[in-house]
């Protein structure tokens, strides 16, 4: 399974736009990027998931470029309730049967 | 649907106990995970299973156990407790892309 690297912290205020960068040059040719969000004391929720170029739900963005070893997710106009740590997870569970959690992204948003 | 359940919420054993923790999904997912969940960490892949009758190790699996008789249950065993297993547990099951978390069992081994 493709190693991910992510920014340990990250902090924005209201109103912002969030972008969190993901890395992953082992990426293979069957994986899917998938984004999770965690409050305090509950379990992951997935946010977003793509493939390849632009994906986009009532959430978030998801950018993926041509050579598919970074993506960028986007949460636009951050609100205090965005506060959370942000998973991004390479591979395709229905392949190996498992995925693989990174340590994640705090996101702190300020008022 | 209840989604993904999981009991107890809350537990404390002592070092050398043995206990279950419980997983339950109603959404007849076929993949099941259990992950442990360290302070201040990331999400670490305990055992997972990918249908009735299949059960293989994830990043973790020591001191644990798992068997999966039936779709909708995948119990994670925990053989002679160590206070290194104080961790906050989380089953998760699938069967397209998305995985779904239980709300999670806080175990404390004194």
């Amino acid at each position: 399974l493709a190693k991910t690297t992510q920014p340990i912290s990250m902090d924005s205020y209201e109103g912002q736009e969030v972008n969190i960068t993901c890395s992953h040059n082992n990426i293979a040719t069957n994986d899917y990027i998938t984004w999770y969000q965690q409050f305090p004391s509950q379990g992951p929720r997935f946010i977003i998931q793509g493939y390849k170029t632009k994906v986009t739900n009532e959430v978030a963005s998801l950018f993926i470029p041509a050579d598919r070893k970074s993506s960028t997710l986007s949460l636009p106009r951050v609100s205090l309730s965005d506060t959370a740590v942000y998973y991004c997870l390479v591979g395709d569970i229905r392949d190996t049967g498992k995925l693989i959690f990174g340590q994640g992204t705090t996101l702190q948003v300020k008022p | 649907n209840a989604g993904v359940t999981q009991t107890p919420k809350f537990q404390v054993l002592k070092t050398g106990q043995s206990m279950t923790l419980q997983c339950a999904q109603d959404m007849n997912h076929e993949y099941m995970s259990w992950y442990r969940q360290d302070p201040g960490m990331g999400l670490r892949l305990i055992h997972y299973s990918v249908g009735a009758g299949i059960t293989d190790q994830g990043e973790v699996p020591n001191g644990y156990n798992v068997s999966r008789s039936t779709t909708e249950d995948f119990p994670l065993r925990l053989l002679s407790a160590a206070p290194s297993q104080t961790s906050v547990y989380f089953c998760a099951s699938s069967q397209g892309l998305e995985q779904f978390f239980g709300p999670g069992t806080r175990l404390t081994v004194l």
